[in-house]
């Protein structure tokens, strides 16, 4: 079945630094691919959509220049939180779809912590 | 505007009990329906999900859920809980465009007692 690889699981760094968090479709071309943050005890909410060599499509309130999101290839996206501060702690899931498939695939999240 | 609702925000059920979570959607399309579990600290695991035909659906774990269109509900339910299912249970609903997120709801968290 489709799956999705999201790296690194978890990560602490310090505030003021960058993060890049990657997500991969292993067996399936993602042409299409979601970003979601989730707050502790909270339900996730989507950040954007980014499709393969365009540029992300951002929900309102997320700050375009801060969450850098990248889909330069049919198996690769990447979100890199600028300038990282302690509020932007949180769970970051990815999620992959390939063109009319109706199936969604999960990455397993990653945990950021900004200390 | 597409949202979910769950309106139960924590249920509690004692272990062999029947269990229903409920789910109402608003969407401007027709629906693709989604049900998945969390555990804490953990991803997202796929319960089950309904796009079109037979509108009550069979997923893992022995739960099923059933699509009404005239209710705009998608409730979830299991004949008989494990203490093992205790976690946090999202209703999600997308559609067949390909561009298309999947909305969640809120969530529901599911205590099981002994």
């Amino acid at each position: 079945g489709a799956v999705v690889s999201q790296h690194p699981s978890w990560v602490i760094c310090k505030s003021g630094t960058s993060v890049k968090i990657e997500c991969r479709s292993l067996d399936f071309q993602a042409t299409t691919m979601f970003w979601y943050r989730q707050f502790p005890k909270q339900s996730l909410m989507l950040m954007a959509t980014s499709n393969e060599g365009s540029k992300a499509t951002y929900e309102q309130g997320v700050e375009k220049d801060k969450f850098l999101i990248n889909h330069a290839s049919l198996t690769l996206s990447t979100l890199t939180v600028t300038s990282a501060h302690p509020e932007d702690s949180s769970f970051y899931i990815c999620s992959a779809r390939a063109g009319t498939e109706y199936g969604y695939t999960f990455g397993s999240g990653t945990r950021l912590t900004v200390v | 505007a597409q949202s979910v609702t769950q309106p139960d925000i924590h249920i509690t059920v004692s272990e062999g009990a029947s269990l229903e979570l409920r789910c109402n959607y608003s969407y401007g399309a027709t629906p693709y329906l989604f049900w998945y579990v969390q555990s804490p600290g953990q991803g997202l695991q796929l319960l089950l999900k309904y796009f079109s035909g037979d509108t009550l659906v069979q997923g893992i774990k022995g739960f099923e859920a059933e699509f009404k269109r005239s209710q705009s509900s998608f409730n979830l339910r299991k004949p008989s809980v494990h203490w093992s299912d205790a976690a946090e249970y999202f209703c999600a609903v997308g559609a067949g465009q390909a561009g298309t997120a999947l909305i969640f709801g809120k969530g529901t968290t599911l205590s099981v007692s002994s």
